[in-house]
């Protein structure tokens, strides 16, 4: 099983529409995770820090589900220009440093 | 603010030379991460420092791959001899407190290219 997993996708959707993603995590005793967003191989960019009582910053909610092993990220009203690669974020060792990537889910946004 | 700084942007070189990716991390921040990106393996770890100390380098592929970070501002990821297979993104990326939960700041990436 792979540290870090996610559904590459692409997921499809239309303007102003809802999108929900997950990422499942091999390692317990992870404590730190986020979701990254990354655009046509620039670097990948910090979206938001996954708080254990989940945290919202706009139209973006991340979720996290230790008894399950899984963080999530729901993204609200898409617009186009959210059409990049989400990529969770986790760290692996038994501190907070050691931080591997998913492979990233594809979304596209079409008008 | 400064982010963290890479470079070359841009490297082409021919099968069997010495290449040196170099990294300015961002001041103050205290751990330092290489990352490689490619279509088929995505985001891989390569190795990451700790106060200038290596702590994990399970990630680097082969003994042709080589790190350092002489000190808290300047770190190094070389690869020699280069092979065609090692075509790829090189990301940079710093972090502030390894102690604590420290999202990653990275920095454009070095665009390598081995024929």
């Amino acid at each position: 099983r792979k540290e870090v997993e996610q559904d590459p996708g692409p997921f499809n959707v239309p303007e102003g529409a809802t999108v929900a993603f997950n990422c499942t995590y091999s390692n317990s005793a992870s404590q730190s995770f986020f979701w990254y967003r990354q655009d046509c191989r620039k670097e990948p960019k910090l979206l938001m820090s996954v708080y254990s009582s989940g945290n919202e910053d706009g139209r973006f909610t991340a979720q996290l589900n230790r008894a399950s092993q899984y963080i999530s990220l729901l993204i609200r009203d898409s617009k186009l220009s959210d059409s990049v690669t989400y990529l969770c974020v986790v760290n692996v060792d038994g501190g907070y440093n050691k931080l591997i990537f998913g492979a990233g889910t594809r979304l596209a946004v079409h008008p | 603010d400064a982010g963290v700084i890479q470079s070359p942007r841009h490297e082409v070189t021919e099968m069997g030379q010495e290449v040196t990716l170099r990294c300015k991390p961002i001041s103050g921040h205290n751990s330092l991460f290489w990352y490689r990106q490619t279509m088929m393996r995505g985001l891989e770890l390569l190795i990451y420092f700790n106060n200038n100390v290596p702590i994990d380098d399970s990630g680097m592929p082969e003994d042709r791959f080589s790190a350092k970070m002489p000190n808290a501002s300047f770190s190094t990821l070389k690869i020699q001899p280069s092979e065609p297979r090692d075509s790829a993104v090189y990301f940079c990326a710093s972090s502030g407190d390894p102690y604590r939960i420290s999202p990653l700041h990275f920095g454009n990436g070095t665009r390598l290219t081995v024929t």
